[in-house]
């Protein structure tokens, strides 16, 4: 079935690590984006992409860096992560419809230990 | 910033009607959606409103009024697979989506 894939799914990382969260739709979809989710704070955007080859910041987007080199992957990085970087980290793509709706992948849960 | 407000939590009980009520304030607008989420999985799309007014997608209804930055979600005909997180997003003029904390919606027999 298309969608949108994340991995790993799960992660335990000590604090100061290096961290990839991989993120792959096979839709074709220009758009695509980064949220993560906390407790009573809702989804809150990290980093977008429009279209391949740009990319740019959203509403937090310290500790975090993002690449487009294809319309499928859109990889998130955090350099050296810390506590607060916990979270459940939810990437997306949108179509091309009028409503340009985004679509979510299942998510990967992270814990900064 | 975006300010979105719906309420934290609801109680329905199976079979009844229950209606989340979302209120905005954006920097622009450019349409407002729904999502569902259940517990541990990735929210899922239910409803766009862009122009005022209703629209019925079988049990699930969205309103608009953009006049008074305010929409809600009705739920008619409640089952316990309702039970639920419901988003209220909101797209602002620079056409980036910005979310409400969501209302969970428990459904009781």
């Amino acid at each position: 079935i298309a969608g949108i894939t994340q991995a790993p799914t799960s992660q335990i990382l000590a604090a100061g690590r290096r961290m990839t969260l991989r993120c792959t739709q096979d839709m074709r979809h220009n758009a695509m984006y980064w949220y993560r989710q906390d407790l009573g704070l809702g989804l809150r955007l990290i980093h977008y992409s429009n279209t391949a080859g740009t990319t740019g910041k959203g509403e937090v987007p310290d500790g975090y860096s993002v690449s487009r080199a294809n319309t499928d992957d859109f990889p998130l990085t955090l350099a050296s992560a810390v506590p607060s970087q916990t979270s459940v980290y939810f990437c997306a793509s949108s179509d091309s419809s009028p409503s340009d709706t985004q679509y979510f992948g299942p998510g990967t849960r992270l814990t900064v230990l | 910033g975006q300010n979105i407000d719906q309420p934290t939590e609801m109680t329905a009980t199976e079979g009844a009607i229950v209606q989340i009520n979302c209120t905005y304030q954006t920097s622009g607008f450019n349409g407002l959606f729904w999502y569902q989420q259940h517990a541990g999985e990735a929210p899922t799309f239910l409803s766009y409103n862009v122009l005022d007014g209703l629209e019925e997608k079988g049990r699930f209804s969205s309103f608009l009024s953009r006049s008074k930055g305010y929409s809600y979600l009705l739920l008619k005909e409640l089952q316990m697979k309702d039970s639920a997180s419901y988003l209220c997003a909101v797209r602002d003029g620079d056409y980036k989506l910005s979310f409400g904390a969501g209302t969970t919606v428990t459904v009781r027999a």
